[in-house]
């Protein structure tokens, strides 16, 4: 079955300081990405998505990137935090049949200070 | 592009009382639709899905889902709700095209009373 790795769990970081959050995907080949932010009291905004590797499509203006690197690993990164990257940071891949649906990464909860 | 609006930001219901939370979607195409739940400081958990068939789709911890096209609905019903259903409840449609981008409604945030 498809299992999605996200680390870290939890960070602190200050204002200004760089971001890299990892995604790898297990149990599929050639998958769609996506990274989903959800802030404080809010839903699930879709940042970026990729379709393969080196294809990025960025949802919504912010102040982070992504990159997709190998077929499996979907990185996100900032070079400078704000206060407003704050939030509970998802990536999610379609599940494979049987299943069909999405698999959900356990997430990480950054914390800009 | 899709987009999911769910009316009620809030709800509170007492124990053992019937449940309906909204969700309306725009897609031009037939949609994949689903609804999640996320207790307090936890990941997400399918509750149920929708992609064709039967309209009435029946989901885990005694939940189900109507798909209305003529309305583009697909509010979720539980007949008695239980202390531990309190949590945020999100729907969201996919795209049925290759990008296949889920989008989510903004959650709906359901109490419970004793």
């Amino acid at each position: 079955s498809q299992t999605i790795h996200q680390w870290p769990a939890t960070l602190v970081q200050p204002v200004g300081s760089p971001l890299s959050l990892e995604c790898t995907v297990e149990g599929t080949s050639n998958p769609n990405l996506y990274w989903y932010r959800q802030a404080a009291g809010r839903g699930l905004q879709l940042l970026f998505y990729s379709v393969g590797i080196g294809q990025i499509s960025s949802e919504v203006p912010q102040n982070l990137s992504a990159s997709r690197p190998q077929d499996r690993q979907f990185i996100l990164s900032s070079k400078k935090l704000l206060l407003s990257d704050s939030g509970f940071y998802l990536c999610a891949s379609p599940s494979v049949a049987p299943n069909y649906g999405y698999t959900f990464g356990s997430g990480t909860r950054l914390t800009v200070v | 592009a899709q987009s999911v609006t769910q009316p009620d930001i809030h709800i509170t219901v007492s124990e053992g009382a019937s449940l309906e939370l909204r969700c309306n979607y725009s897609y031009g195409a037939t949609p994949y639709l689903f609804w999640y739940v996320q207790s307090p400081g936890q990941g997400l958990q399918l509750l149920l899905k929708y992609f064709s068939g039967d309209t009435l789709v029946q989901g885990i911890k005694g939940f189900e889902a109507e798909f209305k096209r003529s309305q583009s609905s697909f509010n979720l019903r539980k007949p008695s709700v239980h202390w531990s259903d309190a949590a945020e409840y999100f729907c969201a449609v996919a795209s049925s095209s290759n990008t296949g981008k889920l989008i989510f409604g903004q959650g709906t945030t359901l109490q419970v009373k004793p």
